[in-house]
């Protein structure tokens, strides 16, 4: 079955820090990976997928992330945090059928 | 803004009744997907349906069931509501199903029941 783990439930980063967040995925298959933002009381954003090709990928809001086959891992990182993108982030995998299996989130807070 | 539209925003109920979620897709998305998001169960598909069909169920609870109609929009029914059922229900569309498909998601409907 595909699962998704992200290791840091909470992360504190400073303004203008750079940022990484963690995430491992199990599938059998080449995976379809995401990730998603929820600013509180919001709905998923998406930031950025990978299907295939190039293995790191460019996103909204300055952000990216790198596939990497060999680790089963998919990080998103940020090279300078804004106040404005305290919030919770969600790794996913797209499974068969097109359902997305969710990591736990991690809950990114910026500090001035 | 998604595109993707739910009402109401905001439910709250008593144990026992039985409510419906309504979601309407982005303009063209033929196929919508239910996940619930809850506090110990985090984001949870429910179902996905595919032009009026459904496609794939998830862990969606017996007393639950949803629809898709000819104008796409969908209704998530839940009924015999238990204090468990408390939670963030987001519909979320995609342009057509199969594999690495981006969903869009809508703000949610927050059910509270008490």
């Amino acid at each position: 079955a595909q699962s998704v783990t992200q290791p840091d439930i909470h992360i504190t980063v400073s303004e203008g820090a750079s940022l990484e967040l963690r995430c491992n995925y199990s599938y059998g298959a080449t995976p379809y990976l995401f990730w998603y933002v929820q600013s509180p009381g919001q709905g998923l954003q998406l930031l950025l997928k990978y299907f295939s090709g190039d293995t790191l990928v460019q996103g909204i809001k300055g952000f990216e992330a790198e596939f990497k086959r060999s680790q089963s891992s998919f990080n998103l990182r940020k090279p300078s945090v804004h106040w404005s993108d305290a919030a919770e982030y969600f790794c996913a995998v797209g499974a068969r059928g097109n359902k997305l299996v969710f990591g736990a989130g991690t809950i990114l807070r910026v500090k001035s | 803004d998604s595109g993707v539209t739910q009402t109401p925003k905001h439910l709250i109920t008593a144990t026992g009744q039985r409510v419906t979620l309504r979601c309407s897709p982005r303009s063209g998305d033929l196929s919508v997907y239910w996940y619930q998001q809850s506090l110990d169960q985090g984001l949870q598909f429910l179902i996905q349906y595919y032009n009026g069909e459904e496609r794939a169920k998830g862990n969606i609870l017996e007393r639950f069931s949803a629809q898709q109609f000819p104008d796409l929009h969908s209704e998530l029914n839940l009924s015999s509501l238990e204090l468990g059922d408390s939670a963030l229900y987001f519909c979320a569309s995609s342009l057509t199903s199969g594999g690495g498909r981006e969903q869009f998601f809508g703000p949610g409907t927050r059910l509270t029941v008490l």
